[in-house]
């Protein structure tokens, strides 16, 4: 099986600074890769996924980007942190999305 | 997009009970998994479950494709059952490989 790997698990950060999220997994190559944020309420929004190094899809237009260096690496990224941008935010893998690394809890202020 | 209810959306037993939670989706799917969220955050995946019955301990689960539904059944529930089970499908049309939609979650607490 995978292991996806996460950090930080927790973050607070001021509105307007920089923000740079990373994911490991270990166990495979070539996984699919996916960021999600959780806001209070339980729902996941899925906000990237990733079939490949460089390939990128967006799902909903916002303030983040994300960007996949390796294969086996996936960062989410802000220029410019809002305070909607608080939740907790979870990367997944595997070939069905089936792994979660443990997630980071960001809150902005 | 394919749309995901689950049912209930809270649910309170006391230890040792027995509960069904259902998910139902709008069409047809190529995957169908169970998630559970512990009180830390952690979703761990329970079962991948397209079609048919599975077992796994205390927990089984059912889809049944063609009506479009699936059910999770917790038997003998701990205080450890405790957190959110969330269900996620992969629709078989219009969609890229993998992208799962997934239900607003069924918010389980089990009490001593």
């Amino acid at each position: 099986s995978q292991t996806i790997h996460q950090w930080p698990a927790t973050l607070v950060q001021p509105v307007g600074s920089p923000l740079s999220l990373e994911c490991t997994v270990e166990g495979t190559s070539n996984p699919n890769l996916y960021w999600y944020r959780q806001a209070a309420g339980r729902g996941l929004q899925l906000l990237f996924y990733s079939v490949g190094i460089g390939q990128i899809s967006s799902e909903v237009p916002q303030n983040l980007s994300a960007s996949r260096p390796q294969d086996r690496q996936f960062i989410l990224s802000s220029k410019k942190l809002l305070l909607s941008d608080s939740g907790f935010y979870l990367c997944a893998g595997g070939e069905a999305g089936q792994y979660f690394g443990p997630g980071t809890r960001l809150l902005v202020l | 997009g394919i749309q995901v209810e689950q049912s209930p959306p809270d649910l309170i037993l006391q230890e040792g009970a027995n509960s069904t939670l259902r998910c139902n989706f709008s069409d047809s799917v190529n995957n169908l998994q169970w998630f559970h969220q512990n009180p830390w955050g952690q979703l761990i995946n329970l079962f991948y479950i397209p079609s048919g019955t599975k077992q796994n301990g205390r927990l089984s689960a059912t889809t049944v494709a063609t009506e479009r539904y699936s059910l999770l059944y917790i038997s003998s529930s701990q205080t450890t059952d405790s957190g959110v089970y969330f269900c996620a499908v992969e629709p078989e049309r219009g969609s890229t490989l993998g992208r799962l939609y997934f239900g607003r979650g069924t918010q389980l607490t089990v009490w001593p």
